[in-house]
């Protein structure tokens, strides 16, 4: 149960899009159709942003989409807005014999 | 509105032991797996245990495996951990949090608590 790889850190300035990378193995990320991806302010609880690679959850702003490529999956934020500042994870369910998920390392996202 | 309430954190010597309990409301409880999250002090979020809806289906994370316990009581609306053996590595806050699919198990988790701190220390 290795945590799926994340960029430390990405930045950006208001109005651009940046990508953040979530690279796991064919056991997770490349193996499932159940990435999500979740935004955490300080002190706040994580907020799902993305689902099953690419679905948006009712509320959530278009400006953010993902993506997947083998064992690599994408989150996009385009239109970057000072409000997105905030650390990003990705998550993978990761097994089909027992029940088991797995987070990315985090990225924190500065909005320059 | 769904709502999700953790409790039973606190401070609790190396080797104690502590339950942890989640009462969910405002969705149908037995329909979705549950999970429990947790995020140490500055660092990442790691996924702990889940647990399917008819409790059929039961996974935990390599690092709690044989110290924790996951259950739910789906006639109280209820999640649970069992955390036996602590470590002053298991110091977390520790988040419920509800499954997004009804019915199966995805570990994409579309509600969270606001979570309830364990603290390990002697």
């Amino acid at each position: 149960q290795s945590a799926l790889t994340q960029p430390a850190s990405v930045s950006g300035s208001p109005g651009q899009s940046i990508t953040i990378s979530c690279t796991g193995t064919s056991s997770d990320v490349g193996g499932y159709n159940y990435v999500s991806w979740y935004q955490q302010h300080p002190g706040k609880a994580p907020k799902l942003m993305i689902y099953d690679v690419s679905n948006r959850p009712s509320g959530v702003s278009n400006r953010f989409s993902g993506s997947k490529s083998g064992n690599t999956a994408s989150l996009t934020i385009s239109g970057l807005q000072a409000e997105d500042e905030a650390d990003y994870y990705c998550s993978s369910y990761t097994s089909s014999s027992t029940l088991e998920g797995v987070f990315g390392t985090g990225t924190k996202v500065t909005v320059l | 509105e769904v709502q999700l309430v953790e409790s039973g954190g606190g401070l609790v010597q190396p080797g104690r032991s502590l339950r942890l309990s989640c009462a969910a409301s405002g969705f149908t409880f037995d329909d979705y797996a549950m999970h429990w999250v947790r995020q140490a002090p500055g660092k990442g979020l790691e996924w702990v245990s889940g647990i399917s809806w008819n409790s059929g289906s039961i996974g935990y994370a390599d690092s709690v495996k044989g110290r924790f316990t996951i259950s739910r009581d789906n006639a109280k609306n209820s999640l649970y951990l069992q955390m036996n053996s602590l470590r002053a590595e298991d110091t977390a806050l520790y988040y419920c949090a509800k499954d997004i699919q009804e019915g199966i198990v995805v570990a994409a988790f579309d509600y969270w608590g606001q979570g309830t701190l364990v603290t390990v220390s002697s």
